[in-house]
């Protein structure tokens, strides 16, 4: 089982440009989650999706888009990339029962020019 | 609005106890998180709290207060391994993850 599996690892992407970042989960977790990790800040949410089809905004959606087409694949679209989305990105899951512990993708390292 | 306050970086002998403090202001509380974060690597969970008191998990254990908006992560017998940013994170009323920006922990021989 290899969890939370995200692509690239990291790319160097000129200002501009259009980027899609890819996610999936083999856990059948219901909820899936975007993040951005800062030097000095925390991780704070993009966007989150609740259950298969549903989306939301969270704390810094500014600039991005999802889409949840099936309850595996979650991915995260730079319409045209400026150089502050320069971070890494985390994808997350939770099965949305209990503690609704999240569970974190390897990340990727996006650099915009 | 919503903040969760922990020190920026700590430094702990091996074999030696180190608490890592967070406190927290949120709108609602429906528990609180620990991660483990390495250097380049993602975050890994360590521990939840949703009662008042102590969690001990091995040579982990978490406390929390929700009277006092406190809680700590305690490590003992500390190992070169234990060497990472440890984060601090509350679930909202809106069931969502406020984070705290870590806690740098340095081991020294």
């Amino acid at each position: 089982i290899a969890g939370i599996t995200q692509a690239p690892t990291s790319q160097i992407l000129a200002a501009g440009r259009r980027m899609t970042l890819r996610c999936t989960q083999d856990m059948r977790h219901n909820a899936m989650y975007w993040y951005r990790q800062d030097l000095g800040l925390g991780l704070r949410l993009i966007h989150y999706s609740n259950t298969a089809g549903t989306t939301g905004k969270g704390e810094v959606p500014d600039g991005y888009s999802v889409s949840r087409a099936n309850t595996d694949d979650f991915p995260l679209t730079l319409a045209s990339a400026v150089p502050s989305q320069t971070s890494v990105y985390f994808c997350a899951s939770s099965d949305g029962t209990g503690t609704d512990t999240q569970y974190f993708g390897p990340g990727t390292r996006l650099t915009v020019l | 609005g919503q903040n969760i306050d922990q020190p920026t970086e700590m430094t702990a002998t091996e074999g030696a106890i180190v608490q890592i403090n967070c406190t927290y202001q949120t709108s609602g509380f429906n528990g609180l998180f620990w991660y483990q974060q390495h250097a380049g690597e993602a975050p890994t969970f360590l521990s939840y709290n949703v009662l008042d008191g102590l969690e001990e998990k091995g040579r982990f254990s978490s406390f929390l207060s929700r009277s006092k908006g406190y809680s700590y992560l305690l490590l003992k017998e500390l190992q070169m391994k234990d060497s990472a940013s440890y984060l601090c994170a509350v679930m909202d009323s809106n069931y969502q993850l406020i984070w705290g920006a870590g806690t740098k922990l340095i081991i020294k021989p």
